[in-house]
This record gives C-alpha cells, structure tokens and sequence, in this order.
C-alpha cells in the first residue's frame, strides 16, 4: 500500500527567506501524482502545487516550487521569499494512475503535514 | 468561481443523536469526498462516491454512511453520533480527470457531548 510521510510535523521560517518542506513516499507505481495542499488556519484548503510523475521538470508556481527525486521518491516543496500569508498546515499528498476501474485510485493518499510557521 | 459548501460551520450535537452533514458543490464534478481532521492524524477519508448512488468506504468507515442522491451533494450521515466523532469533518469534489485536483469546503466543526 502506498504511504506519504512528512517528516517534519512544525518548521518556522522568517519573513522573506526560503524554506523546505519535505514529503517522501512509498510506491510501486511508475506513474502517479503529486501534490501539496495549504490549510491557513481557519480556512479552506487549497492546492499549491502538482506533479506529474512521468514529467522530469519540477514543477514551478510563483513562489512555491518542487524537488521531485523520483527514483528516491522524494517530493519536497521550497517557499521562497516566504510571506506571513504562507503560515499554515501544509499537506503533501499522492494518488496513482487511474486504470479502467479507478474506484480506489481515485482518492489521495495523505501525510500528516507539516506546521509551517512565518515569523515577521 | 468554484464552490464547495458545507451545512454548517459548527455543530454541537448529544450522544445518540442523528446527525447529517451537507456538502454541495457547484462545478458538476464527478467525485465527492469526506474526511475528517484531527491533530497529529492528518486526514482521514470516511467515504467517496464517484457517481450518483455510487459510494465507496474509505478508511474509517465505521459509524458513518453516506448518500449521494444527486451529483452535486453528498451527505454524511452518522446514525447515532458519539464522542469519539467529536471532530472537524472536510468534504472535497474533484472533476474525472487524472490530474484533477480536490476542491475542498469550509468545514464543519462537530462537537458530540
């Protein structure tokens, strides 16, 4: 069965630095996805950012981008010129290729996340 | 702009009682999820439907059912609610394709006493 770990379950970053998230997982998929979701305290969560397994280039949004190691399966996330907006709960999350019957492989695989503090 | 919402912010319900929690979304999306979230658990899936009537249990199914009579609202039901689902219950839906991502609601905070 596929897990998602979070290794880190709280991280503070000052304002304006850079900071990583790290996300690993375990598969026997070849072709899967990606992502990572942020959870502001008291608000909706919302996606930050995918990948595709089968793409070699990280995926990029602004200020949030991904390491992707597929081969160590490792998905980790950098907020650059972090902002007090980014403090939240962020929740790195996976889901397989779905096949003809995708029942199951239709839900995300979810790590416990990680408390993402900013400090000013 | 697309909407999930839930019935409720905040519930406070007794031990025993029926409770329903509504979830609507307005994007014609395929598949409909609740989770509950506590501390330190992370989310956790109770049920999914992937169509009209269709559901199936996800992780911790037990003292939940749910209903999906129409595509765009799914309905958690607990018969007979007990402390234990003391607990903020999320509901998603997410359009059929790979790439989909979730949407989520706002949450609702349920307080069994």
């Amino acid at each position: 069965a596929q897990t998602v770990t979070q290794s880190q379950p709280e991280m503070s970053v000052q304002e304006a630095e850079t900071v990583t998230l790290s996300c690993t997982y375990d598969t026997s998929e070849s072709d899967y996805y990606l992502f990572w979701y942020k959870q502001p305290p008291s608000r909706q969560m919302i996606l930050v950012i995918r990948q595709e397994a089968y793409k070699q280039q990280n995926a990029t949004e602004n200020r949030f981008s991904v390491n992707f190691q597929k081969a160590a399966k490792s998905f980790s996330l950098k907020i650059s010129d972090s902002q007090l907006g980014d403090a939240a709960m962020y929740f790195c999350a996976y889901r397989r290729e779905l096949g003809l019957y995708a029942g199951n492989n239709r839900k995300l695989i979810w790590g416990l996340g990680t408390s993402l503090a900013v400090n000013p | 702009d697309v909407k999930v919402t839930q019935s409720s912010r905040y519930l406070v319900k007794r031990t025993g009682e029926k409770v329903f929690l509504e979830c609507v979304q307005d994007m014609d999306h395929e598949n409909m999820f609740w989770y509950r979230q506590d501390p330190g658990l992370g989310l956790r899936l109770i049920y999914f439907s992937y169509d009209v009537k269709m559901k199936e249990k996800g992780d911790i199914p037990e003292g939940y059912s749910v209903s999906r009579e129409k595509k765009e609202r799914f309905s958690l039901i607990l018969e007979s609610a007990s402390t234990n689902q003391t607990s903020m219950y999320l509901c998603a839906s997410s359009g059929a394709g790979m790439l989909n991502e979730q949407f989520f609601g706002p949450g609702t905070r349920l307080t069994v006493l």
